[in-house]
């Protein structure tokens, strides 16, 4: 079946470590995002990818990094800069940028740093 | 200032009943689109709907549509036939396709609907 992974589901580091999400999808998709979300709040963008190789910041990119080495992977970084990274981070995924193409999410991962 | 405003943070409604949530948004950009999203209890995000800001009808998806007002900027989503299953949390985002700026969806902060029996 074709969908988006994200892994894993839960997630706990201790403070000052980098952690690093997986979000791979099999849709052949060209353009890829990072979205948090903290508690009774909506997401917010982080990263996106409209390419291999090629990734712009969001709007909330201060702690973070990413790579666009293969099409189908889309990992995020969250580095011991981000000064509150307890959040559920969702990855996406649509068919090409912008535009009308909605986007297809992964079951998100909860990151929690004790 | 707020692009998408949702202003219901909660609502219960009797099964089988019909539902409106409200969004409204605010943009200067001539070339956008907006997206219905529901996220159940486990945390997935489920696309329900899209109309797109050149688009004459309102959009349509089975049970859901969207009551587009462009000159108020108001999409609302109407659920007809409201099912248990239908409680979630609801959230109205928006693409601004010509502004030059990120692409990613600006979301709103959600309206948690409850269907009650």
């Amino acid at each position: 079946d074709g969908g988006i992974t994200q892994s894993p589901k839960y997630l706990f580091r201790k403070e000052g470590q980098n952690v690093t999400l997986s979000c791979e999808q099999n849709l052949n998709h060209d353009a890829m995002y990072w979205y948090r979300q903290d508690p009774g709040q909506g997401l917010r963008l982080i990263y996106y990818s409209q390419i291999v190789n090629d990734f712009q910041k969001g709007d909330i990119a201060e702690g973070y990094s990413v790579s666009r080495e293969k099409k189908e992977s889309f990992p995020l970084t969250v580095t011991s800069a981000q000064k509150n990274p307890t959040a559920f981070y969702l990855c996406a995924s649509s068919i090409m940028a912008g535009g009308e193409n909605e986007q297809f999410f992964g079951p998100g991962t909860r990151l929690t740093v004790l | 200032a707020q692009k998408i405003t949702q202003t219901q943070p909660g609502m219960f409604v009797q099964e089988k009943e019909a539902v409106t949530l409200d969004c409204t948004y605010d943009t200067s950009d001539p070339s956008y689109g907006l997206f219905w999203y529901k996220q159940p209890s486990s945390g997935e995000m489920i696309f329900l709907i899209y109309q797109g800001s050149y688009d004459q009808q309102n959009a349509t998806e089975g049970r859901y549509s969207l009551n587009f007002q462009k000159a108020r900027k108001s999409a609302n989503l109407v659920i007809s036939a409201s099912q248990l299953g239908d409680s979630a949390m609801y959230f109205c985002a928006m693409r601004e396709v010509s502004g030059g700026g990120a692409d990613g969806l600006t979301f709103g902060k959600g309206t948690h609907l409850i269907i009650q029996p």
